[in-house]
């Protein structure tokens, strides 16, 4: 089964315009870890926000602002004011220390299309 | 500069043939991962290791091997058999298993 689901395959939107980007996750665990990364076209994952279970409180770095509701289990992603790079593609994750390796479930990403 | 590096950036296999992948991390982390992505699709756990000499399969192992022989070093090897080897495969390491995981530029694999 899927543990997290981006809706959300692609989205375009013209600079300057607010985008958020939807992930719900699945777990058991009491204690988990859900991440957002970042991947531009040259390939390489970009760590944006590490945020555990036990810490609901949004958070906003610049641009960036994360919405964290374990009440219905999403942890969404906003960018205000988009700029073109921006232009990349999202992946939201999890983390289970249930699972022994720690691996990241990661989702099937959003790709963001920021046009000038 | 502290990093990630993988190596080569592009690799071609041809058919029966065994490539290996390097990964190398001067952060000081203990634990290393490989990920496989294939397109529009999100990243799949192939191999990690928590600690020097010790590692353990993940979800899609088949056809893969690994090494870690030292801290700093966590080669990939793709094997004759793994049938579907063309993909993007990333390198992460963490300080330990439960901490943030950072990535390397990754590899792109191309079957001739």
């Amino acid at each position: 089964a899927q543990k997290v689901t981006q809706a959300q395959t692609e989205i375009s939107v013209v600079e300057k315009e607010d985008v958020t980007l939807d992930c719900v996750y699945e777990t058991r665990d009491t204690t988990y870890y859900l991440f957002w990364y970042k991947q531009p076209p040259s390939g390489e994952l970009v760590f944006l926000i590490r945020r555990n279970s036990f810490d609901e409180q949004n958070e906003i770095s610049g641009r960036y602002s994360w919405n964290f509701q374990k009440s219905t289990s999403s942890f969404n992603f906003t960018i205000t004011a988009s700029q073109v790079v921006d232009s990349a593609v999202y992946f939201c994750a999890l983390s289970e220390p249930s699972s022994n390796d720690y691996k990241l479930s990661f989702g099937a990403g959003t790709t963001v299309t920021v046009r000038a | 500069d502290g990093g990630i590096t993988q190596s080569p950036k592009y690799l071609f296999r041809k058919e029966g043939q065994n490539v290996t992948l390097s990964c190398e991390q001067n952060l000081n982390h203990d634990a290393m991962y490989w990920y496989r992505q294939d397109p529009g699709q999100g990243l799949r756990l192939i191999y990690y290791s928590q600690i020097v000499n010790d590692f353990q399969k993940g979800d899609i192992a088949e056809g893969y091997s690994v090494s870690r022989e030292k801290k700093e070093s966590f080669p990939l090897t793709v094997t004759s058999a793994q049938k579907n080897p063309t993909a993007f495969y990333l390198c992460a390491s963490s300080t330990a298993a439960q901490e943030t995981q950072y990535f390397g530029p990754g590899t792109r694999l191309l079957v001739l």
